[in-house]
């Protein structure tokens, strides 16, 4: 089945360090990919999505290209800040119809030192 | 913006009581909301699929007379643990699918509850 594997944490940083963030995932089909946010105690938000081949995902000075050929979809930024510390997640969504669920990765913990 | 308001965010619980987490997608119409379950540290779960005036469509290894989904309106699904036990202490969250006819344009994230049964 569609599973998405993203490298594990947790990983723990200085203050404007370069991040990244491996996600590589397994589908059938052509699936739209995404990569979520979570804060302490609270729910899910969308960082970035791509929904096909060589799209390039942005916010917030976060980057991620979607890369068929290598099924990959890792997460970038140039210069990492304190806020930034937080669980991210890497998501698929196969199809245009039916349910459309998000498959998750497990999630990676990221923590900024200042 | 979409938002959609999860309440409870914090809950503690007896042994064997009930308890109920609405999910209300506020300023959107919701024809699919879906419950998740995250144990500490680890990612989401999907538990159910929560579609307006029909039955839930639950995961496999999900009990569907525990965990109760009900989603009556286009803007509030429901989620009631019964009979909770302590195993049932957990993270949920809900989400919530937001689509004009058949495009779909995304989804919308609850805050999360926190249920403690103790």
């Amino acid at each position: 089945g569609d599973s998405v594997t993203q490298m594990e944490g947790p990983v723990t940083l200085s203050e404007e360090a370069f991040l990244t963030i491996n996600c590589t995932y397994t589908a059938t089909g052509y699936p739209s990919l995404f990569w979520y946010v979570q804060y302490p105690g609270e729910g899910l938000q969308l960082l970035l999505k791509a929904t096909k081949a060589d799209d390039k995902g942005s916010n917030k000075g976060f980057e991620a290209t979607y890369r068929k050929e290598t099924t990959s979809f890792h997460l970038e930024k140039g210069s990492v800040q304190v806020s930034d510390s937080a669980v991210y997640f890497c998501a698929l969504r196969m199809g245009l119809s039916g349910a459309q669920k998000l498959v998750f990765g497990q999630g990676t913990r990221l923590t900024i030192n200042p | 913006g979409a938002v959609v308001s999860q309440h409870p965010s914090r809950v503690i619980c007896k042994s064997g009581t009930s308890v109920k987490i609405e999910c209300r997608s506020l300023d959107f119409q919701a024809t699919t909301m879906f419950w998740y379950r995250q144990f500490p540290k680890q990612s989401l779960m999907l538990m159910a699929t929560s579609n307006e005036g029909s039955k839930a469509t639950y995961e496999q290894g999900v009990e569907k007379d525990k965990f109760l989904i009900n989603h009556a309106s286009l803007t509030l699904s429901t989620l009631t643990v019964t009979s909770a036990h302590p195993e049932d202490s957990s993270f949920y969250i809900c989400s919530a699918r937001k689509a004009d006819r058949e495009y779909f344009l995304g989804y919308t994230f609850g805050s999360g509850t926190r249920l403690t049964v103790v």
